[in-house]
């Protein structure tokens, strides 16, 4: 079975611009979550979807959005970003919401100038 | 506790060491306690998902326990082998829909 995986792996932006991450969860997992991982704030929640809708949302400004695909694929979006936006974005996959074991992917870097 | 913690923060110990950490969480509100191994260069492995005061989940040489009453877990690994050597990461799930917190980690070095 295919592991969660997140394109692109690694992204450059400059301050202002908006930015589209992409995860495919595990065939069959229902739930998305997206995680921040900074050195500063450690990993923080950003947001779970299932079943096309968001079910729960972390600490975050407006500007950090989501969605949710039939197939369950998920893209997160940050618009304007800042410098502080500079982090690894991990999502993670699960059979279904709640306390259900998560598999995370590689993870997305991204780095704002 | 409005945090969750993590001690110690760091931990060195020889091959063949059993060791154990603290996750510590809000004691209300309880819903789940995840704990997670991340190892340098990984992606975080789901090691654990406990719900049950009380409970006492095993995976090979790994055990953990939980107290959701006094709000703590204990994470136990028993004869530490080098490949142990990650980040322990604990998170705390309440009933709220904004609450899913991370603990800061436990760093595990197991010396050969």
């Amino acid at each position: 079975k295919a592991g969660v995986t997140q394109t692109p792996r690694y992204l450059i932006k400059t301050r202002g611009q908006q930015v589209t991450l992409s995860c495919s969860p595990i065939s069959g997992h229902r739930s998305v979550s997206w995680y921040q991982q900074t050195p500063g704030q450690g990993l923080q929640f950003l947001f779970e979807y299932f079943s096309e809708t968001q079910r729960n949302k972390g600490n975050f400004p407006g500007r950090f959005s989501g969605r949710q695909f039939s197939n369950s694929r998920s893209e997160m979006n940050v618009s304007t970003l800042e410098l502080g936006d500079s982090a690894l974005y991990l999502c993670a996959s699960s059979l279904n919401e709640g306390a259900y074991e998560q598999y995370f992917g590689p993870g997305t870097r991204l780095t704002v100038t | 506790i409005l945090n969750v913690e993590q001690s110690p923060q760091s931990l060195h110990v020889q091959e063949g060491d059993s060791t154990n950490f603290t996750c510590s969480f809000p004691s209300s509100n309880f819903y789940a306690l995840h704990w997670y191994r991340w190892e340098t260069a990984k992606s975080p492995e789901a090691l654990f998902v406990m719900t049950l005061n009380g409970d006492e989940k095993k995976k090979g040489r790994i055990s953990a326990t939980l107290n959701t009453k006094e709000g703590y877990s204990y994470l136990y690994i028993k004869g530490s082998q080098p490949e142990d050597s990650a980040t322990y990461l604990c998170a705390f799930m309440g009933y709220n829909n904004n609450d899913m917190r991370f603990g800061a980690g436990t760093r595990l070095t197991v010396k050969p």
